[in-house]
């Protein structure tokens, strides 16, 4: 049961470009919205997170915005870089449940120069 | 700050087998989570041990197993393995508190190769 969809499944964009992956959730106990961002061969890095009772949240170049009644979340990474293409991950879970984040499967970025 | 660290970085093993994965938590973090990542799929949770309990549990059978220690590093184990459960194994750790996010920082992983 995919509890936490997400896409595209990869995503190709120019440098300076703006990159945005989206999600969408079914459970509406979910409280807790991280994206990561994972490199080949090194583990999830935590990029921005926030919580549904705000509708965005920026961390210099990288934005979440949040749609509760739509039950959808995006990452949008402004002013994209080649450094940026890896692999990102959003997330959901339940503050009370500590720990069990149900993730998406993955959006692969490729930045081109 | 020493961050998440596991052990080993890879093991391949044979079917039938038996696997412990090692894992010591970031520094001052009580809680270690043990995620299941399959090739170019999101990491699926397995279970979280806190205060050297299982505290939460994912739907995976009774072959995962683990432990944690009184310094918070836990190992997770793996009996009769079985050629589905090649995968990065991933330790997240966290800090439990009253109130705020759920934050967890995960460590590079432990690549398993069942043969």
């Amino acid at each position: 049961q995919q509890q936490v969809k997400q896409s595209p499944q990869s995503l190709i964009v120019q440098k300076g470009g703006i990159s945005i992956i989206n999600c969408a959730y079914e459970n509406t106990a979910f409280d807790y919205f991280p994206w990561y961002q994972q490199f080949p061969g090194k583990g999830p890095a935590l990029l921005i997170a926030i919580r549904p009772d705000v509708s965005e949240k920026k961390e210099g170049r990288f934005t979440i915005s949040f749609n509760k009644s739509a039950k959808q979340f995006s990452l949008h990474i402004m002013d994209s870089q080649p450094g940026d293409s890896a692999t990102y991950f959003c997330a959901a879970s339940i503050e009370g449940s500590q720990g069990n984040l149900i993730f998406g499967k993955g959006t692969k970025l490729s930045v081109k120069p | 700050d020493a961050g998440v660290t596991q052990s080993p970085t890879h093991l391949i093993k044979t079917r039938g087998q038996q696997v412990t994965l090692r894992c010591s938590p970031k520094s001052g973090h009580d809680t270690v989570s043990w995620y299941q990542q399959a090739l170019g799929q999101g990491p699926q949770f397995i279970f979280q041990y806190y205060e050297e309990e299982e505290r939460q549990r994912g739907n995976f059978p009774d072959r995962f197993s683990g432990h944690q220690f009184p310094n918070y590093s836990s190992e997770l184990n793996v009996n009769a393995l079985l050629l589905g459960d090649s995968a990065l194994y991933l330790c997240a750790s966290s800090l439990v508190m009253g109130q705020g996010m759920n934050e967890q920082f995960f460590g590079p992983g432990t690549r398993l190769t069942v043969l």
